[in-house]
């Protein structure tokens, strides 16, 4: 079956722009995340979506980053005033449930360069 | 100090050698502990998941975990030059289990 898929798979933007990132989570899966994964370090916590709702967002860095799931499935990383500090692959992930006991299928990501 | 300490390599050995990755931990709540493998420009795939204390076996790989220690390690036995990936440990608490934690991952080589 299809895997969680992001697009775009590279984004290059300017200092400043606004950027959209998208992510399609595995059929069925009601807990959607986003991790974001700088060069040889591991993928760091930012939102966990259970259904439509943010569950916990308390890994979002500041308020140029929001992210949205309207209809429980499809969900958008939003970051305003694009930083060179952003640029970094963004990860987003998928469980069947949102608990412990199921783990995450992550997707390829998206690499975000801010020149 | 980090939650999760994992020594980031690169670490490289012959193709059929036993390999033993591992990572230290902090927050004695974790109960659910994961190895990830990422490839280049890869999104990091599930290896391996245990839950508590104990050894797992799947094929090659075993996954043990101390808690005691606050110890987690991988083995993966006749490595192959196919297991060249980035290794990644991971861990969650049982209450929520929505913030999944990371290690910074190790850089693994398998010679042919």
């Amino acid at each position: 079956g299809a895997g969680v898929s992001q697009t775009p798979s590279n984004k290059v933007t300017e200092k400043g722009k606004y950027v959209e990132l998208r992510c399609d989570p595995i059929s069925g899966h009601t807990a959607l995340y986003w991790y974001r994964q700088s060069l040889g370090q591991g993928p760091e916590f930012l939102i966990y979506f259970q259904g439509t709702g943010a569950a916990d967002d308390s890994g979002l860095p500041n308020d140029r980053f929001f992210a949205v799931r309207p209809e429980g499935s499809v969900s958008t990383l939003k970051i305003q005033r694009t930083e060179r500090g952003d640029s970094a692959v963004y990860l987003c992930a998928s469980s069947l449930r949102g608990q412990s006991n199921s783990p995450l299928h992550f997707g390829n990501g998206t690499r975000l360069t801010v020149t | 100090q980090k939650e999760v300490e994992q020594d980031p390599g690169p670490l490289s050995v012959p193709e059929g050698a036993i390999v033993s990755l591992n990572c230290t931990y902090s927050n004695s709540a974790f109960q659910y502990f994961m190895w990830y493998r990422q490839y280049s420009r890869k999104g990091p795939e599930l290896l391996m998941y245990t839950y508590s204390s104990g050894n797992k076996e799947d094929g090659r790989f075993t996954a043990q975990v101390d808690k005691s220690s606050k110890y987690i390690s991988l083995f993966i036995r006749d490595s192959q030059p196919s297991d060249s990936a980035t290794y990644l440990c991971a861990m969650t608490t049982n209450t929520g289990g929505f913030k999944t934690i990371f290690g910074a991952g190790t850089r693994l080589f398998v010679k042919a």
